[in-house]
């Protein structure tokens, strides 16, 4: 089992450009996670999901859009990126409990 | 919605020794308490956790113990190794998964 996947794991963007970060897990979870982790101020949520075709909003939602068409994949989506965007993007999923982490994708937006 | 508080920021111990890590919350709703270790350049990895019908869960040199009716939860890590040097989030959920994290903790042991 990969566990969870994402991609990509690096990207620079300029102000004002648009992306998609794209997260899949084969745990068969129903719930799954964007947060954000920017330095000395832990994790926030982003966006969360409760199964395929639901999403809702997190902590920080503002500037993002996500989408769970399938129950296997949670995409992150940026319209027009900002400088404050630039964080380190983490996606989890998790049953009841425990969430499982990705990687995580380094935004940077100048 | 939820507030986690943390504390220390930073902790230096010299290998051997234990290492305690303290978290506050604020919504009494919240019955879910995981602590994660992040490794440099990788994500969070739960180590341990507990829910809110339980006062203490070990697991080897790891322990969480929990007071909901003061609010807050702590880690203690016995018996330190380089190995246990890392970032130390806690967080406080309720059912609805809306997880909120403290800030972290820098731990870093001395050999």
């Amino acid at each position: 089992n990969a566990g969870v996947t994402q991609t990509p794991k690096f990207r620079v963007l300029k102000t004002g450009q648009s992306m998609t970060l794209l997260c899949a897990q084969d745990m068969n979870h129903e719930y799954m996670y964007w947060y954000r982790q920017d330095p000395g101020m832990g994790l926030r949520l982003i966006h969360y999901s409760v199964g395929e075709g639901t999403t809702a909003k997190g902590e920080v939602p503002d500037g993002y859009n996500v989408s769970r068409l399938k129950k296997q994949n949670f995409l992150l989506g940026l319209e027009s990126a900002a400088p404050s965007q630039t964080s380190v993007y983490f996606c989890a999923s998790s049953g009841l409990y425990e969430q499982y982490f990705g990687p995580g994708t380094r935004l940077t937006v100048t | 919605g939820e507030n986690v508080e943390q504390h220390p920021s930073t902790l230096s111990v010299q290998e051997g020794d234990s290492a305690v890590i303290k978290c506050t919350y604020s919504d009494s709703a919240s019955n879910y308490f995981p602590w994660y270790k992040q490794e440099l350049g990788k994500g969070p990895q739960l180590i341990i956790d507990i829910r809110s019908n339980v006062g203490e869960k070990k697991d080897q040199r790891i322990a969480v113990t929990l007071n909901k009716t003061a609010k807050h939860f702590s880690l203690h890590i016995t018996e330190t190794q380089p190995e246990d040097s890392a970032v130390y989030f806690c967080a406080a959920s309720a059912l609805d998964n809306d997880m909120r994290f403290g800030a972290g903790t820098r731990l870093t042991v001395k050999p």
